[in-house]
């Protein structure tokens, strides 16, 4: 299957300091990535839509302003947490879609974010 | 997960099957996706169902019933490395997938 790279896998930061994620399609293309975040033993929660050339769509209660994502070309999608607090520490994943035979999503590895 | 309904935990024994649940909400469907997630890892594809019917993948099946709102995902010949959380995902229009909890599956051997 199709190969999505995140970078870091695991980051410790300060209270107040902004985090970057990288999330890269290895080997196709995709104008489209979703970031999710997870809590332990919780559900993957859709954070936002990443679309190559064009604003992000956030879900209903995702801060823009504080998880600021851009995806200037077909293989690469940032996430930037602004002002990371403790509350902000989770597993972030990326997704790629796929424009395959079931257009699915493959997932990057995660990265662990831990705010002090 | 957003009216995506399915067990927190399940128990089953090594060698056994096993069938996981799955209720969602129907409107806006565009099809069915069952993911694998070992913990502290992203998940992986299963399958994906969006006919009525059984699709068999190896010892793995997923049955979807869209009048229902319904699908399972069916484990054969249960190994200890199937132990892990099993994700069903439901995909609305405009490709965004809502994921349900997740169903802890704890193998005993």
């Amino acid at each position: 299957g199709a190969v999505v790279s995140q970078h870091p896998s695991w980051v410790i930061c300060k209270s107040g300091t902004s985090v970057k994620i990288e999330c890269r399609s290895l080997d196709f293309q995709a104008t489209t990535m979703f970031w999710y975040r997870q809590f332990p033993k919780q559900s993957l929660m859709l954070m936002a839509t990443s679309n190559e050339g064009s604003k992000a769509t956030y879900e209903q209660g995702v801060e823009k302003d504080k998880f600021l994502i851009n995806h200037a070309s077909l293989t690469l999608s940032t996430l930037t947490v602004t002002s990371a607090h403790p509350e902000d520490s989770s597993f972030y994943i990326c997704s790629a879609r796929v424009l395959a035979e079931y257009n699915e999503q493959f997932f990057g590895p995660g990265t662990r974010l831990t705010v002090l | 997960g957003q009216n995506i309904d399915q067990p927190t935990e399940m128990t089953a024994t090594e060698g056994a099957i096993v069938q996981i649940n799955c209720t969602y909400q129907t409107s806006g469907f565009n099809g069915l996706f069952w993911y694998q997630q070992h913990a502290g890892e992203a998940p992986t594809f299963l399958s994906y169902n969006v006919l009525d019917g059984l699709e068999e993948k190896g010892r793995f099946s997923s049955f979807l019933s869209r009048s229902k709102g319904y699908s399972y995902l069916l484990l054969k010949e249960l190994q200890m490395k199937d132990s892990a959380s099993y994700l069903c995902a439901s995909r609305k229009s405009g490709d965004k997938i809502i994921f349900g909890k997740g169903t802890r599956l704890h193998i005993l051997p």
